[in-house]
C-alpha cells in the first residue's frame, strides 16, 4: 500500500498569515506517461463529509478559493493557505489515487493562533 | 448536479452484517467514466477507503477489508450498496459513499453506524 504521511499533525496559524502541511508519499504517484500526479487534497469541518480542495496535485477544484493552493511533484507534496482565514479552521487530508487501495494521510488540525 | 444520501441501521450486532445504500440524484449512476465508492472514519480518526464498484460492475476492495466486503450496483433504481459481514466493534464509524472521478468529487453527508450488543 502507499503509505501517506502528513507533517505537522497539527498546526496553529494567526489570521492573515500563511499555513503550509506537507504530504510525503512512500512511493512515486506521478504517472509518466501523462505527466499527473495521482494526489488530492481535502478540508474537512468538523460534522460534514471532506471536500475536495485540490486535485492532480495543483489544479483547484471549482469554487475553492484561490489562497488554496498545492504543489510538488513524485513524492513530496505542499497545501498552502497564503493567507488564513477563520472559515479555514478544519482538518486537511491528502489522498492519492495511483494506485489501490486508495490511501489518504493521517490529517492535519489547522487551528487559528 | 449530483447528491449522494447515505441509508441503513444505525446499530448492527456484532458478529451480524452492515448493510447501508446510497441512493444517486441528480445525474444517472450509470453516465460517465465513474467509479461509485464507500469509505468510513472511525469517531476522532481519519479516512479508510472500503471500495468502489465502476459502471460496468467492476469492483475493487481495500485488502484490509477485501474477505468482507460487497458493493453492488442497482442501476434501475439508481443506487450502490455496501455490505460488510462478520462485523466486531471496529466497524463503528460514519460511513460515507462518494463519486470518484480519479479524485472523490462528490460526497453523501454519512451515516454514523455502531456495532453493539
Amino acid at each position: 500500500d502507499i503509505v501517506l504521511t502528513q507533517s505537522p499533525d497539527s498546526l496553529s496559524v494567526s489570521l492573515g498569515e500563511r499555513a503550509t502541511i506537507n504530504c510525503k508519499s512512500s512511493q512515486n504517484v506521478l504517472l509518466s506517461s501523462n505527466n499527473k500526479n495521482y494526489l488530492a487534497w481535502y478540508q474537512q469541518k468538523p460534522g460534514q463529509p471532506p471536500k475536495l480542495l485540490i486535485y492532480w496535485a495543483s489544479t483547484r477544484e471549482s469554487g475553492v478559493p484561490d489562497r488554496f493552493s498545492g504543489s510538488g511533484s513524485g513524492t513530496d507534496f505542499t497545501l498552502t493557505i497564503s493567507s488564513l482565514q477563520a472559515e479555514d479552521v478544519a482538518v486537511y487530508y491528502c489522498q492519492q489515487y495511483y494506485d489501490n487501495p486508495i490511501t489518504f494521510g493521517q490529517g492535519t488540525r489547522l487551528e487559528i493562533k | 448536479q449530483v447528491q449522494l444520501q447515505e441509508s441503513g441501521p444505525g446499530l448492527v450486532k456484532p458478529s451480524q452484517t452492515l448493510s447501508l445504500t446510497c441512493t444517486v440524484s441528480g445525474g444517472s449512476i450509470s453516465s460517465g467514466s465513474f467509479f461509485w465508492s464507500w469509505i468510513r472514519q472511525p469517531a476522532g480518526k481519519g479516512l479508510e477507503w472500503i471500495g468502489r464498484i465502476f459502471t460496468s460492475g467492476t469492483t475493487n476492495y481495500n485488502p484490509s477489508l477485501k474477505s468482507r466486503v460487497t458493493i453492488s450496483l442497482d442501476t434501475s433504481r439508481n443506487l450502490f450498496s455496501l455490505n460488510l459481514t462478520s462485523v466486531t466493534a471496529a466497524d463503528t464509524a460514519v460511513y460515507y459513499c462518494a463519486r470518484f472521478y480519479y479524485h472523490i468529487d462528490v460526497w453523501g453527508k454519512g451515516t454514523t453506524v455502531s456495532v453493539s450488543s
